[in-house]
């Protein structure tokens, strides 16, 4: 069985400071990893995807991620949080064999002034 | 591309009464998904469409779900007498094909509140 595992539920961060996100997954097959977010009543909306080729992603607002086979991660990251940023974020996996997306609980980030 | 667009935004209902909620997704994709999310969960998938064929329906979480997508366009996902455990956030989403030319396009949700 795949499965997708977001550690910390809740993340606070200074702005400007690092936004790590930690996702990691199971699978016997290469993977196709996600990272979503989704701001308070609204869809989800894709930051970035790796598929194949290079495994450090680059997306949306800043964010990249890097997709690490030895240690089965994917996490997310941003140098320089903003206000913005304040939302919940979901790491999700497929495989080529497949055709739906199975998510992790998500990570809640909050952003300090 | 206007996005993948769903109807209602919210609804409220009383148990036992049957609901239904409409998707329309984005005109060339032929892969249409839907998705529930309970509070503090990631979505869950429920069921599939390639074009007009429901190909996967096991996930749907009884037999009060059923979905359509009829002529291969929009789709509805309908719950018949329904329960307080409903109560969620029913997502679309599509996509053009498996994930070769890009990538799974979600819709804003219809919230269920189910009184």
């Amino acid at each position: 069985a795949q499965s997708v595992t977001q550690l910390g539920s809740h993340v606070s961060v200074s702005e400007g400071a690092l936004v790590l996100l930690r996702c990691n997954y199971s699978s016997s097959v290469p993977p196709y990893l996600f990272w979503y977010v989704q701001y308070p009543n609204q869809g989800l909306q894709l930051l970035l995807k790796y598929t194949t080729g290079a495994t450090l992603v680059k997306g949306i607002n800043g964010f990249e991620a890097e997709f690490k086979k030895s240690e089965t991660s994917f996490h997310l990251t941003k140098p320089s949080a903003h206000m913005s940023d304040a939302a919940e974020y979901f790491c999700a996996v497929t495989f080529s064999n497949d055709y739906k997306l199975s998510f992790g609980a998500g990570t809640t980030v909050t952003v300090r002034a | 591309d206007t996005g993948v667009s769903q109807n209602p935004r919210h609804k409220i209902t009383k148990r036992g009464q049957n609901v239904t909620f409409r998707c329309d997704p984005i005109s060339e994709h032929n892969r249409l998904y839907w998705y529930r999310q309970t509070l503090g969960q990631g979505p869950e998938f429920l069921t599939y469409f390639q074009n007009e064929a429901q190909l996967e329906k096991s996930r749907l979480l009884s037999d009060r779900f059923s979905a359509e997508r009829p002529k291969g366009s929009f789709s509805t996902l309908e719950i018949q007498r329904t329960e307080q455990g409903d109560s969620a956030m029913y997502l679309c989403a599509s996509s053009r094909d498996r994930f070769k030319y890009g990538y799974t396009t979600f819709g804003s949700g219809t919230r269920l509140t189910v009184v």
